[in-house]
């Protein structure tokens, strides 16, 4: 089955720097990425994602990277704010799997005011 | 998501203990999932459902059942809780989108 592995699992960063989060996957028919965002106290919520047909997207602060021949996936968050202080969660999707998602470890991001 | 709800929120119980979490939801999706979350582990899929007739096991099934009551609901039951099995659980629903998931707030379960 797929695997996916995120690094690093803590990230720490002052505000205004970017932070950059990457994940690797082993199924080479995963062609869905999105990535999920998990506050306090909260369940975790789609921030971005991306197919495979796409090698980059951003949304405002967020960017997503593929790189389909090395299976690989990167969330950037630029000028970062404290709110974006939280665990972060990349995961990975086949066609074939009707929808079940297979997720990474998560990455705990700090952004020190 | 307020359209995703889970009871409890918070349970404390104790081991040989049988438990029931329950899941609700107000989207109109067909496809339900439980979650457990641990930490350094990820969120784990541990059964998730296509519609009311379909229950299928995900990577980390035993020592756990569910129920798919109506479309909008589905429970995850321990038949006979463990300590191991303390964790932050999750539901999450998709829908015409499917590989889009909408998260509840979750359920942390203590197992003494």
């Amino acid at each position: 089955g797929e695997n996916v592995e995120q690094h690093p699992s803590t990230l720490s960063v002052q505000e205004g720097d970017s932070a950059v989060i990457k994940c690797t996957y082993s199924d080479s028919a995963s062609n869905y990425f999105p990535w999920y965002k998990q506050e306090l106290g909260k369940g975790p919520q789609l921030i971005i994602d991306i197919r495979s047909n796409v090698g980059e997207k951003k949304d405002q602060r967020i960017a997503v990277t593929l790189n389909k021949t090395a299976k690989h996936f990167s969330l950037h968050i630029t000028e970062t704010q404290p709110e974006d202080s939280a665990v972060y969660f990349c995961a990975a999707s086949t066609g074939t799997s009707y929808g079940k998602l297979t997720f990474g470890q998560g990455t705990i991001l700090t952004v020190h005011p | 998501d307020a359209d995703v709800t889970q009871t409890p929120r918070n349970r404390i119980t104790k081991t040989g203990k049988r438990i029931m979490l329950e899941c609700s939801q107000t989207k109109g999706h067909d496809r339900m999932y439980w979650y457990r979350q641990d930490p350094g582990l990820g969120l784990r899929l541990i059964y998730y459902s296509f519609d009311v007739k379909d229950i299928n096991k995900g990577e980390i099934s035993d020592g756990y059942s569910v129920s798919r009551q109506a479309q909008a609901k589905f429970s995850l039951s321990l038949e006979s809780a463990i300590p191991n099995q303390t964790a932050l659980y999750f539901c999450a629903t998709s829908g015409d989108r499917k590989e889009t998931q909408y998260f509840g707030p979750g359920t942390r379960l203590l197992v003494l």
